[in-house]
């Protein structure tokens, strides 16, 4: 069964310091996102992105952060200056379509900021 | 009105019994309500979903129960299983954006 894909598992960053986090989605999926979830918190949603645009994003997806599609298969957020607070599970997902289609999540990648 | 309440928090049932999440909205523009499954370490895994126009579906042991007028949900799990531990998220959505997540339910499977 196709997946999401996330790379690294596991990155360890100094404060302040730039970091992107690496996402493969499933191939026929256009529509794209990335969650954050901080230890033992819910879930929360960052930016959704289609169409080579930010479809929306959440008042956590400030100017520090950006998204970006550089080729037809890899999805990447990057964070400019980390913080401490930073510190969390960022999760990608896609979706094939718009119309109530399933989110399909990857398993992760666990950003440490020092 | 963008959120969803979630509860318990935590959640002991003794194998074999009934696991029971309830869930609760307030916006009426969402339209797509699908439970997660995430186990420690990975990612949330779409378990069921519904749609505001059924108010029950039944995929194996797990069954949602929708109930539009109180804008509320539940997920029941039968017959669980130790292999059922895990934490589970009721969510919503509205279109193709967000999806917005409850605070999710740490479920205990006593063998």
């Amino acid at each position: 069964e196709p997946e999401v894909t996330q790379t690294p598992s596991h990155q360890v960053t100094q404060m302040g310091q730039e970091v992107i986090l690496r996402c493969v989605p499933i191939s026929n999926h256009l529509y794209f996102y990335w969650y954050r979830q901080i230890l033992g918190q819910k879930v929360e949603f960052l930016v959704s992105f289609y169409n080579n645009e930010i479809s929306e994003k959440s008042e956590i997806f400030d100017d520090q952060f950006s998204v970006e599609r550089p080729d037809g298969s890899n999805f990447t957020l990057k964070i400019r200056s980390t913080k401490l607070e930073d510190s969390a599970m960022y999760f990608c997902a896609s979706s094939v379509d718009n119309h109530n289609q399933p989110q399909h999540f990857g398993d992760g990648t666990r950003l440490s900021i020092l | 009105q963008q959120q969803v309440k979630q509860s318990p928090q935590s959640l002991i049932v003794q194998k074999g019994g009934i696991s029971i999440i309830n869930c609760a909205y307030e916006n009426t523009a969402f339209d797509y309500f699908p439970w997660y499954q995430q186990f420690p370490g990975k990612g949330p895994a779409l378990l069921i979903a519904i749609r505001p126009d059924v108010s029950e579906k039944k995929e194996g042991r797990f069954t949602i129960s929708f109930n539009k007028s109180a804008k509320q949900f539940s997920l029941h799990i039968m017959d669980s299983q130790p292999g059922d531990s895990a934490t589970y998220f009721c969510a919503a959505i509205q279109g193709a954006q967000k999806l917005v997540f409850g605070q999710g339910t740490r479920l205990t499977i006593n063998p």
